[in-house]
């Protein structure tokens, strides 16, 4: 029962590369979320899924895209990476809405 | 706009002694009051969570009180240990419908022996 897993663990890109991160959860949760964490700054919204096919704006969307062909998986992308998005991030799920999440382990991202 | 403001930003607790840590809400609609504990290298974790219906929810060593009227609830550590030593996030919500969970700023708890 491995839960939520994001890979990669780590990354390190240069200002202006693309990737993708990718969540996947085994607990066939409709509920996907996509936060960034920074110092001060707790865990910040960037965009959550509903549903399979579905996805929505969080907090902080500007920059990412996301998707959700598949109801076990949650990609976060980044067209072209900027410095302001050095971060650890991380996916959760959750059954219904608030109720107990259940996160990742993160995903640390630099870019230089 | 921070809705839900977390405080200390840090904090350092003797074994034994009692952690604190505070939050407020600025949204009369919350409704769903979770405590969530973050150790380095890994995700958050749900360790309690409580709702306005009660004043007070006690789970082993840990205990939320909640103050409807101020819209403060507060997280207390009885008897620390240094494992509890972690990152410690309140969150707030309101319940049905497509809600998402609105994260404090962190509180880093340090256990010392």
């Amino acid at each position: 029962n491995a839960g939520v897993t994001q890979t990669p663990k780590f990354r390190v890109l240069k200002t202006g590369q693309s990737m993708t991160l990718l969540c996947a959860q085994d607990m066939n949760h409709e509920y996907m979320y996509w936060y960034r964490q920074d110092p001060g700054m707790g865990l910040r919204l960037i965009h959550y899924s509903v549903g399979e096919g579905t996805t929505a704006k969080g907090e902080v969307p500007d920059g990412y895209n996301v998707s959700r062909l598949k109801k076990q998986n949650f990609l976060l992308g980044l067209e072209s990476a900027a410095p302001s998005q050095t971060s650890v991030y991380f996916c959760a799920s959750s059954r219904q809405g608030a109720d107990g999440y259940t996160f990742g382990s993160g995903t640390r991202l630099t870019v230089v | 706009q921070q809705q839900v403001k977390q405080s200390p930003q840090s904090l350092i607790v003797q074994k034994g002694g009692i952690s604190i840590i505070n939050c407020a809400y600025e949204n009369t609609a919350f409704d769903y009051f979770p405590w969530y504990q973050q150790f380095p290298g890994k995700g958050p974790a749900l360790l309690i969570a409580i709702r306005p219906d009660v004043s007070e929810k006690k789970e082993g060593r840990f205990t939320i009180s909640f103050n409807k009227s101020a819209k403060q609830f507060s997280l207390h550590i009885m008897d620390s240990q240094p494992g509890d030593s972690a990152t410690y996030f309140c969150a707030a919500s309101k319940t049905g419908g497509y809600n998402k969970l609105i994260f404090g700023a962190g509180t880093r708890l340090a256990v010392h022996p």
